[in-house]
């Protein structure tokens, strides 16, 4: 079982940027997919979920409308979307899966880093 | 929505202490609240859920403890491995939300 991101990045500001994480090893469909950032020197942060099945979204307001999830569940692969990144985008992003109810984030992917820099 | 309050911010303790990490919600949040440990360059790791339940694969040295507004993180005897930052989590209702986190070193 395990959740695999796409690689670092390194974009200008303005810029639009895709990461994926491809899960494997599980029935995708039945897990929710939360993305956490973290940025340096800091603490951990949800952004939201999306469930796989139907593509159902939560955001956390601090990412509403700054971010979008989606999923192609043909290739069991979620996704985590910019539009126009900022300098203040610069993180490491993880995604993380979870059944619902007193289940915890059991499996992680790795982390994509992501620099925003002119 | 639901605010999570995780003390202390950072800690340095000896192998072998007994470390305590807490969790407060503002609101009841029964055992809705899991623990994570997080260490540089890694993904956090699930260490409990449900408050209590110790996660397969976790050594036993790691416990929880707590229901309602109040809960607990423990650490029997503390090895250099431990050396990392641990974070509660809510996830009673949306939003989920992590605790400030609590940065634990080894003296």
């Amino acid at each position: 079982v395990q959740l695999v991101q796409s690689g670092a990045e390194v974009k200008k500001p303005g810029e639009s940027l895709r990461v994926s994480c491809k899960g494997s090893g599980y029935i995708f469909t039945n897990y929710w997919i939360s993305w956490i950032r973290h940025m340096p020197g800091k603490g951990l942060e949800w952004m939201g979920r999306i469930y796989p099945s139907d593509s159902y979204t939560n955001y956390s307001r601090s990412f509403q409308g700054h971010v979008t999830f989606s999923v192609d569940k043909s290739i069991n692969t979620a996704y985590l979307q910019w539009s126009s990144l900022k300098a203040s985008d610069t993180a490491t992003y993880y995604c993380a899966r979870r059944l619902s109810g007193l289940n915890g984030m059991d499996v992680w992917g790795q982390g994509t880093t992501v620099i925003v820099s002119s | 929505d639901i605010q999570m309050t995780q003390s202390p911010s950072s800690l340095s303790a000896s192998v072998g202490d007994r470390v305590t990490i807490t969790c407060r919600a503002s609101q009841s949040i029964n055992r809705f609240l899991n623990w994570y440990q997080h260490k540089p360059g890694k993904a956090p790791k699930l260490l409990i859920y449900a408050a209590s339940s110790l996660q397969s694969g976790v050594p036993s040295r790691f416990s929880g403890s707590g229901f309602g507004t109040d809960f607990t993180l423990t650490i029997s005897s503390l090895q250099p491995e431990d050396s990392a930052s641990y974070y509660c989590q809510l996830v009673y209702t949306m939003p989920v939300t992590f605790g400030g986190g609590t940065k634990v070193d080894i003296k």
